[in-house]
């Protein structure tokens, strides 16, 4: 079964600084893919970056990069330049090539940043 | 704007009753999930539509029951609601086989049940 861990449960940054937010997931399979999303308080889930389990590179979109360490089974996202809206909650999930569609998500990350 | 819709936003009702939750995915997406985010589960994945057939089930209660239609909007029916059900629901819709098929969500309904 596919598992995803996020052990932070909230996060504080302060404004231009930047800040890692932690996820490890445990899958048996090969095939994988790992999003990130960031939901703010206005309660919708915002698609961030993708990282695929055979991609040999990190990957990045703007000021979101993802540090990915596939022997670790780890898959943090750096946010770069903190901004007053990237307050809200991050959510890391895996999706499983070849076997159920769905996500499966952590627990979230509530990140504060401050002026 | 992830381009998925859903209607109602909001919904507020007894116990008991019955309720339909609409979704309309992005424009060429055949895919369409539902996903129940509730404070105690987290985000939790019920059901996936392909086309118009079933594809996947997760954690969907006996009492909820989905559908795709042939324009693909999906619609998610809860019947026999329960204190417990009040949640947030999310539709998500994704283009199959793609590289990354990601899931681009909707903006949720939020269910409460008194």
């Amino acid at each position: 079964a596919q598992k995803i861990t996020q052990t932070q449960p909230g996060m504080f940054v302060q404004e231009k600084e930047a800040v890692t937010l932690d996820c490890t997931y445990d899958t048996s399979d090969p095939s994988y893919g790992l999003f990130w999303y960031k939901q703010p308080s206005s309660g919708e889930m915002i698609f961030l970056i993708y990282q695929g389990s055979y991609d040999q590179q990190n990957a990045t979109e703007g000021r979101y990069s993802l540090n990915f360490q596939k022997a670790r089974k780890s898959a943090n996202l750096v946010i770069s330049a903190s901004q007053l809206g990237d307050s809200a909650m991050y959510f890391c999930a895996m999706r499983v090539r070849g076997g159920s569609e769905k996500l499966v998500f952590g627990k979230g990350t509530k990140l504060t940043v401050n002026p | 704007d992830s381009g998925v819709t859903q209607t109602p936003k909001h919904l507020i009702t007894a116990t008991g009753q019955r309720v339909t939750l609409r979704c309309s995915p992005r424009s060429g997406d055949l895919s369409v999930y539902w996903y129940q985010q509730s404070l105690d589960q987290g985000l939790q994945f019920l059901i996936q539509y392909y086309n118009g057939e079933e594809r996947a089930k997760g954690n969907i209660l006996e009492r909820f029951s989905a559908q795709q239609f042939p324009d693909l909007h999906s619609e998610l029916n809860l019947s026999s609601l329960e204190l417990g059900d009040s949640a947030l629901y999310f539709c998500a819709s994704s283009v199959e086989l793609s590289r990354t098929d990601t899931q681009y969500f909707g903006p949720g309904t939020r269910l409460t049940v008194l």
